[in-house]
């Protein structure tokens, strides 16, 4: 199935300062989700992209969708310590069976 | 509405045993899947049941057998234990359409010994 790439692997911040992750695949991507993992819980659902060059906020979360629809991004403004986890991007496969393909995760760890 | 359930939420196996983990769901979704996450890893899938009646393989079926019970219930057996097979197991479900937003539930951690 398809695959997709997410960098970095880890990332520490201090509070305050601004956080991203990306994820990237080498074909075309339909569609893109964003998960959240707090530590020790399960992942929860963020958002969907669907449209080439997309944009969507959430608060002090902005998602994109590339141009070209190979490549995401997660942006956090301002981390707070509510923010760390692991971010996952995945994308649905190509049956009609909701078979979602899910990135290796970025874990955001906030220093206070 | 519970959402996700599963049981139980840890289990310590010696290699060898059997178990099976059982999953539920009470929001109509067609699709249930069993994922496994290893520490630091990401999220990897065993089976996955796109319907009632319906189920296929994903990227690590190898060790596993899984039944759809019916639309709510999805488990996941293990036939003979392997310390390999020491993870966190996620059940997740969706509709077969649409955003395929899937609901995951909270875990089971197994450990195999």
């Amino acid at each position: 199935g398809q695959q997709v790439m997410q960098i970095p692997q880890y990332q520490h911040v201090q509070e305050g300062e601004d956080f991203t992750t990306y994820c990237n695949s080498s074909t075309t991507l339909s569609n893109i989700q964003w998960y959240k993992q707090r530590p020790g819980g399960h992942p929860v659902f963020l958002i969907q992209l669907v449209k080439s060059g997309e944009v969507k906020k959430q608060k002090r979360l902005t998602f994109q969708f590339g141009e070209a629809k190979k490549n995401s991004s997660l942006h956090i403004t301002a981390t707070q310590t509510t923010d760390v986890g692991t971010y996952f991007c995945a994308h649905p496969g190509n049956t009609n069976a909701g078979k979602s393909t899910f990135g290796d995760g970025t874990t955001l760890t906030v220093k206070p | 509405n519970a959402g996700v359930t599963q049981t139980p939420k840890f289990q310590v196996l010696k290699t060898g045993q059997s178990m099976t983990l059982q999953c539920a769901q009470d929001m109509n979704h067609n699709s249930m899947y069993w994922y496994r996450q290893d520490p630091g890893m990401g999220l990897r899938l065993i089976y996955y049941s796109a319907s009632e009646g319906t189920t296929d393989k994903g990227e690590v079926p190898n060790g596993y057998n899984v039944s759809r019970l019916n639309k709510r219930e999805f488990s996941l057996r293990l036939e003979s234990a392997a310390p390999s097979q020491t993870s966190v197991y996620f059940c997740a479900s969706s509709f077969l359409r649409g955003s395929y937003e899937q609901y995951f539930g909270p875990g089971t951690r197994l450990t195999v010994t």
